[in-house]
């Protein structure tokens, strides 16, 4: 059971370009998230699901976007890359967005923005 | 606005016990996490409250005091491997989790 995995573990990208993170977990929960983590910042919400087919805006959600196309995968996407999304990406998921939710993470995707 | 606050790091000596604490200023509360997040890994669950008072799990126990806004994180015996960062986070009247910067602690042999 591999829990939640990301892909890729990191990227250097040129500023401008379009940058897939991907995110899949095999725990079949119905919340997903996207956050980023910034030195000296808590994790911060990007996007978030509560079910298949549903996706919301977090804290900090402009330049990304997402899908929830399935229960298992949920894509974030960085349109057209800048040097301000350079950060240490985490995709989490839980059983519920509601009630306990404790949330469960992936690995992490280090990206760099030049 | 949000806010949790939290102690940017901590030292203190293998064997000992050590307390983390943590104030909030949220908009609801539907509860608060502790996780644990080793350098260069992902945050993993630690511990949960959601009514006041003490929950213990092993070496580490969670407090929590709805009415003044604070939690503390209490990890005894310390060994090497607890050195990490311990991340502080309240689910607020959306059930959206708000975190702390975290504790970088640091044990000492």
């Amino acid at each position: 059971i591999a829990g939640i995995t990301q892909a890729p573990t990191s990227q250097i990208l040129a500023a401008g370009r379009r940058m897939t993170l991907r995110c899949t977990q095999d725990m079949r929960h119905n919340a997903m998230y996207w956050y980023r983590q910034d030195l000296g910042l808590g994790l911060r919400l990007i996007h978030y699901s509560n079910t298949a087919g549903t996706t919301g805006k977090g804290e900090v959600p402009d330049g990304y976007s997402v899908s929830r196309a399935n229960t298992d995968d949920f894509p974030l996407t960085l349109a057209s890359a800048v040097p301000s999304q350079t950060s240490v990406y985490f995709c989490a998921s839980s059983e519920s967005r509601y009630d306990y939710n404790e949330q469960f993470f992936g690995p992490g995707t280090r990206l760099t923005v030049l | 606005g949000q806010n949790i606050d939290q102690p940017t790091e901590m030292t203190a000596t293998e064997g000992a016990i050590v307390q983390i604490n943590c104030t909030y200023q949220t908009s609801g509360f539907n509860g608060l996490f502790w996780y644990q997040q080793h350098a260069g890994e992902a945050p993993t669950f630690l511990s949960y409250n959601v009514l006041d008072g003490l929950e213990e799990k092993g070496r580490f126990s969670s407090f929590l005091s709805r009415s003044k806004g604070y939690s503390y994180l209490l990890l005894k015996e310390l060994q090497m491997k607890d050195s990490a960062s311990y991340l502080c986070a309240v689910s607020d009247s959306n059930y959206q989790l708000i975190w702390g910067a975290g504790t970088k602690l640091i044990i000492k042999p």
